[in-house]
């Protein structure tokens, strides 16, 4: 069975340095096609996507953000790290860590999730 | 970034409805494209991918249709369990996105 849980600070003050951690389970980051996601929400709002590793350690970030992330992962523990520079109110949101299918079976959807965690940027 | 446009952004209907939720992307994703359901406080669920394939253990009423840059979600036959919020997103670009959700209510 595949799980991946988050963990971080629930609170944040404003320019602070995040740092979000995914423990999973049930398969390895090692194994090629496998790929791991960040995506958040703001409270209300519509889902964004943040950040992708790979199993080869390809990274991709997004566009708007990609100044202020960094994504990272330790496969000899089963964990995603997500680094997010200069925190403010309007990254308030509850962040996901998400794992995609397979590239190599062709499923390019976010199929598992994390529940989640919220993150409140206020001082 | 490729952007994505649902709608309409609400709907109310009464169980036992036909439903359908477009999306549009500005520009063609082929069949890159993934509709999730979320319903308050949980994480979203993905029910179609593949713009028309049937994620293991979705039911069969969901469906998924289209393909360039129109897409649809269609529920044949609304269940109590299907009031919640949907989105569309695409993986035709590494910078996903997602449209802005359509929130599906009891009429």
């Amino acid at each position: 069975q595949v799980t991946l849980r988050e963990s971080g600070p629930a609170l944040v003050k404003p320019t602070q340095t995040l740092t979000l951690t995914c423990n999973f389970s049930g398969f390895s980051l090692t194994t090629s096609g496998m790929r791991v996601n960040w995506i958040r929400q703001p409270p209300g709002k519509a889902l964004e996507w943040l950040a992708r590793i790979d199993w080869d350690d390809d990274k991709f970030y997004s566009t708007s953000l990609k100044t202020r992330l960094t994504i990272s992962k330790d496969t000899s523990k089963n964990q995603v790290v997500l680094i997010m520079t200069n925190m403010d109110p309007v990254d308030t949101a509850t962040y996901y860590c998400v794992r995609m299918g397979s590239s190599e079976q062709g499923l390019n959807a976010f199929s598992i999730w994390g529940q989640g965690t919220l993150v409140t940027v206020s001082s | 970034d490729i952007q994505m446009t649902q709608s309409p952004s609400s709907l109310s209907a009464s169980v036992g409805d036909r439903v359908t939720i477009t999306c549009r992307a500005s520009q063609s994703v082929s069949n890159y494209l993934n509709w999730y359901q979320q319903k308050p406080g949980k994480a979203p669920k993905l029910l179609i991918y593949a713009a028309s394939s049937l994620q293991s253990g979705v039911p069969s009423r969901f469906s998924g249709g289209g393909s360039g840059t129109d897409f649809t979600l269609t529920i044949s036959s609304l269940q109590p369990e299907d009031f919640a919020s949907y989105y569309c997103q695409q993986s035709y670009s590494a910078h996903y996105t997602f449209g802005q959700g359509t929130k599906l209510e009891i009429k």
